[in-house]
C-alpha cells in the first residue's frame, strides 16, 4: 500500500507568490517524522524541513513551513515568496518508528518570473 | 570535503561489465543507505548499513553487491546489469536509525547507463 502520496505531478506558481505542495500519509505507528527533500535538476536530494508527530507546532524554516493536519494525516510544504532557484522536484517522506524512509512520487515546481 | 560524495557521476557501462560506485560522507555518521532512483518512480531503498552492519535488503538482484568496510565509506558494485538498471543512485547518511527524527543527507547521485 502507498505511505506517502503526493497528487500533483507538476505544480506552476509566479515568482514572489507562495505555493503549497500536498503531502498525504498512512500509518498506524503514533511515532513517525515526516520530511520533505528538494531535488534540482542536479539530482542532489536537499533536505528541507522536518515535522515528528508529537510536535505541537508546525515546523519553519526560512520560507519553507509545513502545515502539518495530524488527523487528515496531511503535511503539506508551503513556500513562501517563490524564487526562480525553487524550481525543482520536491519530495514528501516518512519515516515510522525505527523504519527506513519511504518517499512519495514527488511534485515538479515550476517558478515563472 | 563535506557531506556526501559520490563518485562516479556518470557512468555508461556495458552489460558484461564490471564497475563500483563509491560514496564517502564527511558528516559522522553511523548509517548509510543506497537509493535507485529510475523515471517516473518514487524512491527506492536498496540497501541500509547501520554501524558497518547491512541491516536491510529490499529484495534486490544480486547483480548489485553493496560494501561498507567503515562508516564512513559505502560502495556499490555492479555486474552483469540490464539495459533497465539504469537510473540515479543515490547514497545518503543519516544518524543513528533507531529515532524517527533523523534526516538523510544525500550525496550528489551516479547517472548510470546500461548500455
Amino acid at each position: 500500500a502507498q505511505k506517502i502520496t503526493q497528487t500533483q505531478p507538476g505544480m506552476f506558481v509566479q515568482e514572489k507568490e507562495a505555493v503549497t505542495l500536498d503531502c498525504t500519509y498512512d500509518t498506524s505507528d503514533p511515532s513517525y517524522g515526516l520530511f520533505w527533500y528538494k531535488q534540482p535538476s542536479s539530482g542532489e536530494m536537499i533536505f528541507l524541513i522536518y515535522q515528528g508527530s508529537y510536535d505541537q507546532q508546525n515546523a519553519t524554516e526560512g520560507r519553507y513551513s509545513l502545515n502539518f493536519q495530524k488527523a487528515r494525516k496531511s503535511a503539506n510544504l508551503v513556500i513562501s515568496a517563490s524564487q526562480l532557484g525553487d524550481s525543482a522536484m520536491y519530495f514528501c517522506a516518512m519515516r515510522e518508528g525505527n523504519n527506513d524512509m519511504r518517499f512519495g512520487a514527488g511534485t515538479r515546481l515550476t517558478v515563472k518570473p | 570535503e563535506t557531506g556526501v560524495t559520490q563518485t562516479p557521476r556518470h557512468l555508461v557501462m556495458g552489460m558484461t561489465n564490471k564497475k563500483s560506485l563509491k560514496c564517502e560522507q564527511h558528516l559522522g555518521h553511523n548509517a548509510m543507505y543506497w537509493y535507485k532512483q529510475s523515471a517516473k518512480k518514487p524512491l527506492e531503498l536498496m540497501f541500509v548499513y547501520n554501524f558497518k552492519e547491512q541491516t536491510e535488503n529490499n529484495s534486490v538482484p544480486s547483480r548489485f553487491s553493496p560494501e561498507c568496510p567503515n562508516s564512513s565509506h559505502l560502495f556499490l558494485h555492479l555486474h552483469t546489469l540490464q539495459p533497465e538498471d539504469s537510473a540515479l543512485y543515490l547514497c545518503a547518511s543519516s544518524q543513528q536509525r533507531e529515532r524517527s527524527s533523523y534526516e538523510q543527507y544525500f550525496g550528489p547521485g551516479t547517472r548510470l547507463t546500461v548500455t
